[in-house]
């Protein structure tokens, strides 16, 4: 099994800065990864797929890079819609599909 | 574009099963393959299984074999997921998710299930 680790667990933001978001992968995932946010009380959405490609209707200010093991979401500018969980998510070798434990973004 | 609803919260007793449904609209329940996530309280995403194109099988996380059964309704394009002998940490909710064109990510999601077991 594909163990992701994201980090860090939280991390804290002031309105307008820039977010650095990391995943790990235990192995080579290629760039089968995926990136979702999750608001509270609400189903994860998909922010990037292929660890780079935005998802329709997804803003401009979030991007992702990486491939093999080592993984960022970057969030350019952050607005107060973005403070959530972020998680990210193997399909390169499955079963299982794996995810991260997530990082939460929080308002400095 | 596809749509997921759910069925409504359930309250289930320790050693029970609970069948949770996700109606999709859009699309034919034949046109994607459908995956089950859950999501215990203040934890992350666990993958629990779904359906592989390639095998033409549902697929089950390891953890949950034995207990969980995901089948599909084509006449209604609903998918179903059972979970069975529920213990207190099977507490969570319960997400359906698409993977439309068999691509590896999930998009979308239903709005998800709460299931609570408690004596």
């Amino acid at each position: 099994e594909i163990v992701m680790t994201q980090s860090p667990a939280t991390l804290s933001v002031s309105p307008g800065e820039r977010a650095t978001l990391s995943c790990r992968a235990s192995q080579s995932v290629s760039s089968n990864l995926a990136w979702y946010q999750q608001k509270p009380g609400q189903a994860p959405r998909l922010l990037i797929y292929g660890a780079s490609t935005r998802a329709t209707g997804i803003p401009a200010r979030f991007s992702g890079s990486g491939s093999g093991t080592e993984f960022t979401l970057t969030i350019s500018s952050l607005q107060s819609e973005d403070f959530a969980v972020y998680y990210c998510q193997q399909y390169n070798n499955w079963p299982p599909r794996t995810f991260g434990q997530g990082t939460k973004v929080e308002i400095k | 574009q596809v749509q997921l609803v759910q069925s409504g919260a359930e309250v289930k007793k320790p050693g029970a099963s609970v069948k949770v449904s996700c109606k999709v609209s859009g699309y034919t329940l034949t046109e994607l393959s459908m995956h089950w996530v859950r999501q215990a309280p203040g934890k992350g995403l666990e993958w629990m299984g779904g359906f592989d194109p390639e095998d033409g099988e549902t697929i089950y996380a390891q953890k949950f074999q034995g207990r969980v059964t995901m089948t599909e309704d084509t006449s209604t394009d609903t998918a179903y997921m059972e979970l069975s002998s529920l213990r207190s940490e099977d507490t969570a909710v319960y997400y359906c998710a698409t993977d439309l064109f068999d691509y590896g990510w999930f998009d979308p999601w239903g709005q998800g299930t709460l299931v609570t077991v408690s004596s």
